[in-house]
């Protein structure tokens, strides 16, 4: 089993939509979590951290589940600008190593 | 332009030959990663350096495989004897530690290995 692991994707959606990500993760030791977004053959940026109380940062809400394992990112009013491929991150403990998943391809279509 | 940055951006080399990559963090920050993408996957974590020591090498990488950040600034990441499995997205990051959760990773433009 992978130790982060994303929905397959891909998720094409119209314009003003809300779409979900999920990703689970194995290590019950970690620590810290981000959602990072890559966008075609550029390096990836870091769109948000999660917190275990959950953050929103705009149209962007993500959320943390210790108990499952569970991190989720919620787009609201899809953007055509939104269309890029979303990388759920996992820090274990002591901050090392960072997993990051395969990734999860979003389009967004007028 | 303060961000991370690598160089070459591109290499082409044939099968066998050694190449070895640059990767010049943010300057105030002390841990480095190299990581490994290639076309449809999430970057897979290669090593990581706090300030000059390597502190974690991931069983991906082989003997081939070294890595150095002599001064605790920049790093370089070579490969010997290079493989066509070898061609991918070679992606250096860098971030500074605040406390035990860790901070942002900032990447840099990577480099595109092709091996022929």
């Amino acid at each position: 089993r992978k130790e982060v692991e994303q929905d397959p994707g891909p998720f094409n959606v119209p314009e003003g939509a809300t779409v979900a990500f999920n990703c689970t993760y194995s290590n019950s030791a970690s620590q810290s979590f981000f959602w990072y977004r890559q966008d075609c053959r550029k390096e990836p940026k870091l769109l948000m951290s999660v917190y275990s109380s959950g953050n929103e940062d705009g149209r962007f809400t993500a959320q943390l589940n210790r108990a499952s394992q569970y991190i989720s990112l919620l787009i609201r009013d899809s953007k055509l600008s939104d269309s890029a491929t979303y990388l759920c991150v996992v820090n274990k403990v002591g901050g090392f190593k960072t997993i990051f998943g395969a990734g999860t391809r979003l389009f967004v279509k007028a | 332009d303060t961000g991370v940055s690598q160089d070459p951006r591109h290499k082409i080399t044939k099968r066998g030959q050694n190449v070895t990559f640059r990767c010049d963090p943010i300057s105030e920050h002390n841990r480095l990663y190299w990581y490994r993408q290639t076309l449809g996957q999430g970057p897979e974590f290669l090593t990581y350096f706090q300030n000059e020591a390597q502190l974690e090498k991931s069983r991906l990488l082989s003997d081939r495989f070294s890595a150095e950040r002599p001064k605790g600034s920049f790093s370089t990441l070579e490969i010997q004897r290079t493989e066509q499995g070898d061609s991918a997205m070679y992606l250096c990051a860098s971030s500074s530690y605040i406390n035990r959760e860790g901070t942002e990773a900032f990447f840099g433009q990577g480099t595109r290995l092709t091996v022929v």
